[in-house]
């Protein structure tokens, strides 16, 4: 089965300097990778999906992610971090059933 | 406005009963899912459905089912059976296998 992981429970920045938040994937054939965020006892609002073409993608709010194979990654990254930007950010590949499995979730806290 | 919907937002329920959460969508989509969200673990796949009729288990499906007897509804129903039934639950769509999943709102359920 496909799966992702995300490998930091938790990432704290700055506001005012970039962000990363990582994602890791495990497919046989080729991914269908997304990226969504929660905001506090709310559903997930869609970011940005990799299906094919461009390695790095451009999605909602300034974010971006960049699809690596070699290292079978999809590194959510975003230039200038706000304050707004906090909230819990899932990464997802659409298993072979068609439904969608999801990495346990990384919490981005932004600082002033 | 086009969009998922869940109810009620927030549901208690006594040991022992049954209780159904309402999802619908006005997106035309084909693909219905039911997901449980606990702390710390993700989004967990409990049911999904691609098409009117037709519904498969995910992967903690026990104590729980569903019916699709419409496109634009996916009720699920909580059942005594279910032994840890707090949580919060979300509902999603989606129009085809590649295109990204839109999440309804949310409903937390407590049990008293």
């Amino acid at each position: 089965a496909q799966s992702v992981a995300q490998p930091e429970d938790q990432v704290n920045v700055a506001e005012g300097n970039p962000l990363t938040v990582k994602c890791t994937y495990s497919v046989s054939g080729n991914p269908y990778l997304f990226w969504y965020v929660q905001y506090p006892n709310r559903g997930l609002q869609f970011l940005l999906k990799y299906i094919t073409g461009d390695n790095l993608v451009k999605g909602s709010y300034g974010f971006e992610a960049e699809f690596n194979k070699s290292q079978t990654s999809f590194h959510l990254k975003k230039p200038s971090a706000l304050v707004s930007d906090s909230a819990l950010y899932f990464c997802a590949v659409r298993d072979n059933n068609n439904d969608m499995r999801f990495g346990a979730g990384t919490r981005l806290t932004v600082k002033p | 406005d086009g969009g998922i919907t869940q109810s009620p937002k927030y549901l208690f329920r006594k040991e022992g009963q049954n209780v159904t959460l309402s999802c619908e969508q006005n997106l035309n989509h084909d693909a219905m899912y039911w997901y449980r969200q606990d702390p710390g673990q993700g989004l967990r796949l409990i049911y999904y459905s691609q098409i009117v009729n037709d519904f498969q288990k995910g992967d903690i499906a026990e104590g729980y089912s569903v019916s699709r007897e419409k496109k634009e509804s996916f009720p699920l129903t909580v059942t005594s059976a279910q032994k840890n039934p707090t949580a919060f639950y979300l509902c999603a769509s989606k129009r085809t296998m590649n295109t990204e999943a839109f999440f309804g709102q949310g409903t937390r359920l407590t049990v008293v």
